[in-house]
């Protein structure tokens, strides 16, 4: 399958400080990518859409202004969690489509595949 | 209510057993579903795609029906191996975003 990676794969900073999480898809094209964010025991909440060269789309809750996301190329998404609190501490995965089967009706085609995820951890 | 439920378990079975995991989803204009996997502190990795006439791969089989708006997942032979979180996925109908379960947990016992 696809694979899409995600850097750092841990990360512990200071409260106040901003922290930037890297997201690749490494042998396809992704024209989307999705931002999740899993708290212990509990399952993956969406938090945005990224899509290239265009805006993303924040789910209810999600703070735009904390939560900056760009999605500069069709391979490279970026969420950047600003001013890190210690309630900021959390599992960050990141998925993306092929853009070459996204949308297809048969089921299987509109698979996201999964980075290996970021611990945040917030002092 | 919530998109996607799902039973979180734990199902605790011992090796060899049958087991079978329910979800309900509420949006009866859903797509596409799937089953995912994830480990302890690890990504979800996609287990199987669920097709309306129902499929298979192996020890797993998996039913979708549309009239009730439930999807199920049948392990058969439990391996030590298959001990994980069960994650039940659904599709929006413009195939734009994912909505998760809250995962049902298996421990197989030997």
């Amino acid at each position: 399958g696809a694979v899409v990676s995600q850097h750092p794969s841990r990360v512990i900073c200071k409260s106040g400080t901003s922290v930037k999480i890297e997201c690749r898809s490494l042998d396809f094209q992704a024209t989307t990518m999705f931002w999740y964010r899993q708290f212990p025991k509990q399952s993956l909440m969406l938090m945005a859409t990224s899509n290239e060269g265009s805006k993303a789309t924040y789910e209810q809750g999600v703070e735009k202004d904390k939560f900056l996301i760009n999605h500069a190329s069709l391979t490279l998404s970026t969420l950047t969690v600003t001013s890190a609190h210690p309630e900021d501490s959390s599992f960050y995965i990141c998925s993306a489509r092929d853009v070459l089967t996204s949308g297809h009706p048969k089921s299987s085609y509109n698979e996201q595949f999964f980075g290996p995820g970021t611990r945040l951890t917030v002092l | 209510r919530k998109e996607v439920e799902q039973d979180p378990g734990p199902f605790n079975v011992p090796e060899g057993a049958t087991v079978a995991f329910n979800c309900t989803y509420s949006n009866s204009a859903s797509q596409s579903f799937f089953w995912y996997r994830q480990d302890c502190r690890k990504e979800p990795k996609l287990l199987m795609s669920v097709y309306s006439s129902g499929n298979e791969d192996g020890r797993f089989t998996a039913q979708l029906n549309r009239a009730s708006q439930y999807i199920s997942l049948l392990i058969r032979d439990s391996k030590l191996s298959d001990s994980a979180t069960y994650l039940c996925v659904v599709d929006t109908y413009n195939f734009n975003k994912f909505y998760f379960g809250s995962g049902t947990k298996l421990n197989v016992k030997p």
